[in-house]
């Protein structure tokens, strides 16, 4: 069965610094997809990024990288020098498929980032 | 333009009541999705359509029952409401196995 771990319930960091975010995977698929989407107050939810099972390039776009590691089942999200825009919870997520050959999409509990000015 | 909307967006209601949440999507997508947001942010699927077709259907009461008039429209009728329903409710629509976009979301509080 497909679990999304994110162990960080919540994060507080002070303006400037950098914070990782941190998940963790389990699926028997060997092609799947992963996610990161973020959650503002305002309560929208935002893609940021997709990346498939066979693509362990990590990532960079703007103050956001991704470190994807398959040895470790993990999809790290590190923002750099964070600004209090950034807070927000983030979702980590899973997309492999159901027993119907379907996509199936499965959220971690989501980290609170507190950026505090 | 909003690629995936939501209405209402507020939805305050008595226990008892029936209700319906509607969801439309202008990205041309296949599959339509409705997810219910727990007041610990949980984030659950419900329910998933792939043109038209039910294809998944998750552990919920059959007080819930959505309907996909068309491949752009994926609607959550809400039957005899209890407390426990309230939450956040979003539909969400992806291409095949691409990035799902979300909704706006509609606040459901059963008083």
């Amino acid at each position: 069965a497909q679990k999304v771990t994110q162990a960080q319930t919540e994060i507080s960091v002070v303006e400037k610094e950098d914070v990782t975010l941190d998940c963790v995977y389990e699926t028997r698929d060997t092609t799947y997809y992963l996610f990161w989407y973020k959650q503002p107050p305002s309560g929208e939810l935002v893609f940021l990024i997709r990346r498939n099972s066979f693509d362990e390039q990590n990532e960079i776009s703007g103050r956001y990288s991704w470190n994807f590691q398959k040895s470790t089942s993990s999809f790290n999200f590190t923002i750099t020098a964070s600004q209090v825009v950034d807070s927000a919870v983030y979702f980590c997520a899973l997309s492999d498929t159901n027993s119907g050959g379907y996509q199936k999409v499965t959220f971690g509990t989501g980290t609170k980032l507190q950026v505090i000015p | 333009d909003t690629a995936v909307s939501q209405t209402p967006k507020y939805l305050v209601t008595q226990m008892g009541n029936d209700k319906s949440i509607k969801c439309e999507q202008n990205l041309g997508h296949d599959t339509m999705y409705w997810y219910k947001q727990d007041s610990k942010k949980f984030l659950k699927i419900m329910f998933s359509y792939n043109n038209k077709e039910l294809i998944i259907n998750e552990t919920v009461p059959n007080r819930f029952s959505p309907k996909s008039p068309d491949k752009a429209h994926l609607n959550l009728h809400i039957n005899s409401l209890e407390l426990g329903d309230s939450a956040v409710y979003f539909c969400a629509s992806s291409q095949d196995r691409g990035s799902q976009y979300f909704g706006p979301g509609t606040r459901l509080l059963v008083l």
